[in-house]
């Protein structure tokens, strides 16, 4: 049950585009296509921001997209906000659990 | 609205066992699986568990099976999981979670700490 490789930091200017990366392997990312993506601002509660690689849960905004290529997931976020500023992580199904990725903290410069 | 809140957290010394609750509102809570995850200092978010609606089925990571039980009393809304032979890198904030289609977490609680140090 290893976790899924993201890059510790990420950073861009309001207005900017970023994309962060989430490697797993071919028994999660690879296999299915559960992946998920989870904002999480400190001492809040994390937000499911991504599902199913790709959809928005309701009120999630269309400048959140994800991705998904072999073994590797990407969440894009275009347009930054200030209020982008955050922890994200990648989470895959993976058979018989869930594996998250290590978290990316994105700041917004 | 749907709400989670944990509670029981604290501090413990290594070996000693704790019991997490997770009060649920806001949505029928007998038809969801719920999970814990929890974030250690420093650390991404870990799955630790999840239990099926009914209760009759359980999941728990590798880190944490034979020492960690999940459970639910869908009388009272609530989550457990109760913890025993605690080591210090189970110290992290536990978080409640509702499942979302066996395979995501659409909800969680604000987390609740748990300490174990000598």
């Amino acid at each position: 049950q290893s976790a899924l490789t993201q890059p510790r930091s990420v950073s861009g200017s309001p207005g900017q585009s970023v994309t962060i990366s989430c490697s797993g392997t071919s028994r999660d990312v690879g296999a299915y296509n559960y992946v998920s993506w989870y904002q999480h601002h400190p001492g809040k509660a994390p937000k499911l921001m991504i599902y199913d690689v790709n959809k928005r849960p309701s009120g999630v905004p269309d400048r959140f997209s994800g991705s998904k290529s072999g073994n590797t997931a990407s969440l894009t976020i275009s347009g930054l906000q200030a209020e982008d500023e955050a922890e994200y992580s990648c989470c895959s199904f993976a058979g018989s659990h869930k594996v998250f990725g290590g978290g990316t903290k994105l700041t917004v410069l | 609205e749907v709400q989670l809140l944990e509670s029981g957290g604290g501090l413990v010394q290594p070996g000693e066992s704790l019991r997490l609750s997770c009060a649920a509102s806001g949505f029928t809570f007998n038809s969801y699986a719920m999970n814990w995850v929890r974030q250690a200092p420093g650390k991404g978010l870990e799955w630790v568990s999840s239990i099926s609606a009914s209760g009759r089925s359980t999941y728990y990571a590798d880190s944490v099976r034979g020492r960690f039980t999940i459970s639910r009393d869908n009388s009272k809304n609530t989550l457990f999981l109760q913890m025993s032979s605690l080591r210090a890198d189970d110290t992290a904030v536990y978080y409640c979670a509702k499942d979302l289609d066996l395979y995501y977490f659409d909800y969680w609680g604000q987390g609740t700490l748990v300490t174990v140090s000598s």
